[in-house]
């Protein structure tokens, strides 16, 4: 089945301790997402990439980057984690054609958990 | 600035006791309006788009509505499989591709 896969599934990092989570897709889509959701909240939409052109919320912290190697994988580089990161971060993807953007596929999610 | 605000935050039903789910919504050009399951510990799972006002959409026991302002989740007679926290999204013109989603509302039902 095509899909999205994330890990790991739980990550545990020292504050200030620099951790990347990374994301891979079978699906072919050209665009990636990462959101953040903490407990009980909305997701929170990080940035994107539509092909490898990045593209950043403005509210997101500049301690959050992102790389996208190819079609295939993404990953989100937290530079000096905080308390306040502890989240759980979940990759989506979308296929964009000439009628839109599809529904986000999402995988499983990275609970990260900042000591 | 689109916005998205689903009542109530929590819901507790008997199995069979069918029900509904909000999500009011404020956005520049709705492109699309969208239902995720998510259950505990895993990602977002899609159910259904919306387009336009008037437009409805059903799988199995669920079925969304559209309105200007708000779209509906109906729940007949629901299971306990159906317990998850549901949200709805949206996309606007200005933010074309990218989904503003409410906080949820985490349905519980019990046999």
């Amino acid at each position: 089945d095509a899909m999205v896969i994330q890990n790991p599934r739980y990550q545990v990092t020292q504050f200030g301790k620099p951790v990347t989570l990374s994301c891979s897709q079978t699906l072919n889509h050209n665009v990636m997402y990462w959101y953040q959701q903490k407990s009980s909240q909305a997701p929170k939409l990080l940035f994107h990439y539509y092909d490898k052109d990045f593209n950043n919320e403005a509210d997101t912290p500049d301690n959050f980057q992102s790389r996208r190697p190819n079609t295939s994988f993404c990953f989100l580089d937290i530079r000096s984690p905080g308390l306040g990161d502890a989240a759980m971060y979940l990759c989506a993807t979308s296929s964009f054609t000439t009628g839109g953007y599809s529904p986000l596929h999402f995988g499983n999610g990275t609970r990260l958990t900042v000591t | 600035e689109d916005q998205v605000t689903q009542s109530p935050e929590a819901l507790r039903l008997q199995e069979g006791e069918s029900s509904s789910l909000n999500c009011s919504y404020t956005v520049s050009g709705l492109r699309g309006l969208f239902w995720y399951r998510q259950d505990p510990g895993k990602g977002p799972e899609f159910l259904f788009t919306l387009y336009s006002a008037g437009e409805e959409k059903e799988k199995e026991r669920l079925k969304a509505t559209l309105t200007k302002k708000e779209s509906f989740l109906h729940i007949t007679a629901p299971k306990p499989e159906d317990s998850a926290t549901y949200l709805c999204a949206v996309e606007g013109s200005s933010n074309t591709g990218k989904l503003i989603f409410g906080q949820g509302t985490t349905l519980q039902v019990k046999p």
